[in-house]
């Protein structure tokens, strides 16, 4: 139980196109979802958190404009990287969140990833 | 305010001997923690996690983990390495409104 399928595994596209990814907790509600970066031997950095039916909540130094996250269902989140450019080269996680009451320690179960190069 | 070190960024062992992996927090209340572990170009996969109902804590494939609130630890171990267990492991503290401070992850090479 608690799978959360992440698609595309990889993208290579020129730099100033828009790329969506999509993230879907396939067995279970998740109101909340979480996207993550993260660089080579480095730790998972978070970008933002997405809730259902409401705006996205963006970490310090996270363009929301360039990273445009839509939580449309309680089993859905995209992310959108619009106009990218080979900086924003990286792997990208998401993760997904049981719906519960207690938050705390409901553990957050991760996709894939998705592996973002920008030529 | 809430944070994890993990103390050793590479750790080698041979099959078929023990593993540790160290990690300790800081957290101004009870906290939520867990270890994940990651392999290459994949996600994280849930090992175990931590939540005050008991401080030895068993996970999945032999892995089990010890909260220790007087040293603010929570190492990870398993008794008998295999090649399989070589990845990234994270050890992570959530927040009260779920939101996870991940450490710096630690690396673990298996020889034969």
């Amino acid at each position: 139980g608690a799978v959360v399928s992440q698609h595309p595994s990889r993208v290579i596209c020129k730099s100033g196109t828009s790329v969506k990814i999509e993230c879907r907790s396939l067995d279970f509600q998740a109101t909340t979802m979480f996207w993550y970066r993260q660089f080579p031997k480095q730790s998972l950095m978070l970008m933002a958190t997405s809730n259902e039916g409401s705006k996205a909540t963006y970490e310090q130094g996270v363009e929301k404009d360039k990273f445009l996250i839509n939580h449309a269902s309680l089993t859905l989140s995209t992310l959108t990287v619009t106009s990218a450019h080979p900086e924003d080269s990286s792997f990208y996680i998401c993760s997904a969140r049981l719906k519960t009451g207690l938050n705390s320690n409901q553990p957050q179960h991760f996709g894939d990833g998705t592996r973002l190069s920008i030529l | 305010a809430q944070s994890v070190t993990q103390l050793d960024s590479h750790v080698s062992v041979s099959e078929g001997t023990p593993v540790l992996l160290r990690c300790n927090y800081s957290s101004s209340y009870s906290p939520s923690l867990f270890w994940y572990v990651q392999h290459p170009n994949k996600g994280l996969q849930l090992l175990l996690k931590y939540t005050s109902a008991a401080t030895l804590v068993k996970g999945i494939n032999g892995f089990e983990a010890e909260f220790k609130k007087s040293e603010t630890s929570f190492h990870l171990t398993k008794p008998s390495a295999h090649m399989s267990d070589a990845a990234e492991y994270f050890c992570v503290v959530g927040n009260s409104w779920g939101k996870l401070q991940f450490g710096a992850g630690t690396q673990v090479v298996v020889t034969p």
